[in-house]
């Protein structure tokens, strides 16, 4: 299995400024992924995080919105900016195909709450 | 794109009595995946059914997916307050990422 650190936990946040959310995985991961749960929801994929270019964004999802690195395979971050109250939500950084073992499953983190004033 | 719904949406159950939580997708599915998540926790995997007719078990939790594989489904025996959560199903998107369904949630009343 693979072990997610991210940061921040949790974070109250003003109007109209971005946060950046760290997420750190224990072994190299091939695929990461950044989700977002808003309250009572399910899951909705923000994008995928690629190594060496830019993110793959869903539907009603823009880079500009959510700026997403990948330096290497073992770290992403994604941004909220310009945030709104709306942008309140647990955000959840995702991987799969943990090198030399693809079972196809996802690992989570622990996830980012953020509220937004 | 890939949808994927679940029904009911909420679950109140005693505890011992049985659950079922029930998935649909507007697709045929190559793999079916699903997923528990405890309240105020992240979701965690539990079983991925690959083939038509599947079912597997896991202690009192049995999953089956169905012979098209447009949908699936997972029972729960004699539930226990540990079962309590969101039960998401989540069907292949592209790229290896998944689509999640709206989730079941279970209360267990003791």
């Amino acid at each position: 299995s693979a072990v997610i650190s991210q940061k921040p936990s949790r974070d109250i946040c003003q109007r109209g400024t971005s946060l950046t959310i760290q997420c750190q995985v224990d072994s190299q991961v091939t695929m990461m992924f950044w989700y977002r749960q808003q309250p009572g929801q399910s899951l909705t994929l923000i994008a995928t995080a690629n190594q060496g270019s830019e993110a793959t964004y869903e539907s009603g999802f823009v880079i500009d919105k959510f700026p997403i690195s990948r330096p290497n395979l073992t770290f992403s971050t994604l941004t909220v900016s310009n945030m709104s109250p709306e942008d309140s939500s647990i955000y959840l950084c995702s991987v799969g195909a943990v090198a030399g073992m693809n079972t196809g499953e996802l690992f989570f983190g622990e996830g980012s709450r953020l509220t937004v004033l | 794109g890939q949808q994927v719904m679940q029904i009911p949406q909420y679950q109140h159950v005693q505890e011992g009595e049985d659950f079922t939580t029930y998935c649909n997708s507007s697709t045929t599915l190559s793999n079916i995946q699903w997923y528990k998540q405890r309240p105020g926790g992240h979701p965690v995997f539990l079983i991925q059914l690959v083939k038509s007719g599947e079912v597997k078990k896991q202690k009192r939790l049995t999953f089956q997916f169905g012979e098209a594989k447009k949908n699936s489904s997972l029972h729960i025996t004699a539930t226990q307050t540990t079962d309590v959560g969101t039960y998401f199903c989540a069907g292949p998107n592209y790229g290896q990422n998944f689509v999640f369904g709206p989730g079941t949630r279970l209360s267990v009343l003791p």
